[in-house]
């Protein structure tokens, strides 16, 4: 299994206060991605990156913001949580884009009250 | 920008029977494609990919995908399902070129009858 992990693994948190999860990687991949998970949506990228301080938006970017300062370690940040980001995140990583395949970690399963 | 489209949101198969689920794809530009799996409260693994030269595609746990593009269709295939292959399955495409995202489907629950 690719080396990836997700923390918190569970979080319950109120409206309004910021959130902070965490993707690190131990395979030294180049991309880095930020899914979140909805029924009837399958998942959506939030953000990725392409290298240590190079992200760019995905289709729902919006609420959501990303920091890459090591390869390792990839940061989604809700600044102020609502419950329309109640989901389950997903991070991915890529040895070079979507040709390459994009191995997943376990998910962070959120819940915004 | 390209698109998916995943006609079938839950497909029940008895156990041993065949399997089909549709994927069709929108797109201005040529793409790769992709199948992933998702089995219960796991994260997405690589099923089968498609970049290019023949348009049939073997994966893992015995499935195959064919491409056509004049159909603009990536559908999914098993000869014979298992009670192991309960699972969300999702369609996957990203541009030939600028291919740094994947954009996925929203996903078919294939769930197996005994």
């Amino acid at each position: 299994d690719a080396g990836i992990t997700q923390s918190p693994r569970h979080k319950v948190t109120e409206t309004g206060t910021p959130v902070t999860l965490r993707c690190h990687q131990t395979e030294n991949h180049r991309y880095m991605y930020w899914y979140r998970q909805d029924p009837g949506h399958g998942l959506r990228l939030i953000h990725y990156s392409y290298g240590v301080k190079d992200t760019d938006k995905g289709e729902v970017s919006d609420g959501y913001s990303v920091s890459r300062s090591k390869t390792e370690d990839f940061l989604l940040t809700l600044e102020s949580a609502t419950s329309s980001q109640t989901s389950v995140y997903f991070c991915a990583i890529s040895e070079s884009g979507a040709y390459y395949e994009q191995y997943f970690g376990p998910g962070t399963r959120l819940t915004v009250t | 920008a390209q698109s998916v489209t995943q006609l079938d949101s839950q497909v029940p198969v008895f156990e041993e029977a065949p399997v089909e689920l549709r994927c069709n794809y929108s797109s201005s530009v040529s793409v790769y494609l992709f199948w992933y799996v998702q089995y219960p409260n796991q994260g997405l693994q690589l099923l089968l990919k498609y970049l290019s030269g023949s348009t049939l595609v073997k994966g893992i746990n015995g499935f195959e995908a064919e491409f056509n593009k004049s159909q603009t269709s990536f559908h999914l295939r098993k000869p014979s399902v298992h009670i192991s292959d309960t699972a969300e399955y999702f369609c996957a495409v990203s541009r030939l070129f600028g291919n740094e995202k994947l954009t996925f489907g929203t996903g078919t629950r294939l769930t197996i009858i005994p």
